[in-house]
């Protein structure tokens, strides 16, 4: 049984550039959520997709945006890249709030 | 806005001591969740506690639920060098299952 997995897992874009980020979540998972980990720091929640709809959203700007598909796949998407986006995005599955599986995370450098 | 803190956020400790990590918050959480992270991988689920006032061991390791649901510690008992790694407390909301993490405490054991 594959454990979540992320795409690409690591990436350079230049500053005002979108990238798109992408995950499968866990077998038999229908919730996908992002977060965005700085260096040193703690996760910190983006949003949460549940029946291909955005259920949460934690405080980031509008820049950021995302999708599931009916498969439970998820997206998230960056626009206008600024130099502080550059972080490890850490993509993680559930089915309850009794613990989240994470992917190995796409480390976004912006440049 | 729910925070969690971690103490101590560095700990350099002798293979074979003990030490405990404190997570606490003003807010109260369905469940409370412990992770560890290695350098360029996701973060790896722990234990989940439910209950107040649970304990939880596995193995070296045990965590505790505070009474009020608002607070958590991890103790481990005669570290050894393989716990070394960056340990994240979780909350988890009611009804929902967005993750508000800790600050983390960066763990290393010196053999």
């Amino acid at each position: 049984d594959a454990g979540v997995t992320q795409s690409p897992t690591h990436l350079i874009k230049t500053r005002g550039q979108q990238v798109t980020l992408r995950c499968s979540p866990k077998s038999g998972h229908d919730t996908v959520s992002w977060y965005q980990q700085a260096l040193g720091q703690g996760p910190q929640f983006i949003f949460q997709y549940y029946e291909e709809e955005e259920r949460q959203r934690g405080n980031f700007p509008d820049r950021f945006s995302g999708h599931q598909f009916p498969n439970y796949s998820s997206e998230l998407n960056v626009n206008a890249l600024l130099l502080g986006d550059s972080a490890l995005y850490l993509c993680a599955s559930s089915l309850d709030n009794l613990g989240a599986f994470f992917g190995q995370g796409t480390r976004l450098t912006v440049v | 806005t729910q925070l969690l803190e971690q103490s101590p956020q560095f700990l350099s400790i002798q293979e074979g001591e003990n030490l405990t990590v404190y997570c606490n918050s003003s807010s109260v959480f369905s469940s409370l969740q412990w992770y560890r992270q290695e350098p360029g991988e996701g973060p790896v689920l722990l234990v989940t506690v439910v209950t107040g006032g649970e304990v939880k061991k596995l193995k070296r390791l045990t965590f505790q639920f505070g009474d009020a649901r608002k607070d958590s510690s991890l103790h481990i008992t005669a570290a050894q060098p393989g716990d070394t790694g960056l340990y994240l407390c979780a909350g988890a909301g009611f009804g929902n299952e967005k993750l508000t993490f800790g600050t983390g405490t960066r763990l290393t054991i010196i053999p």
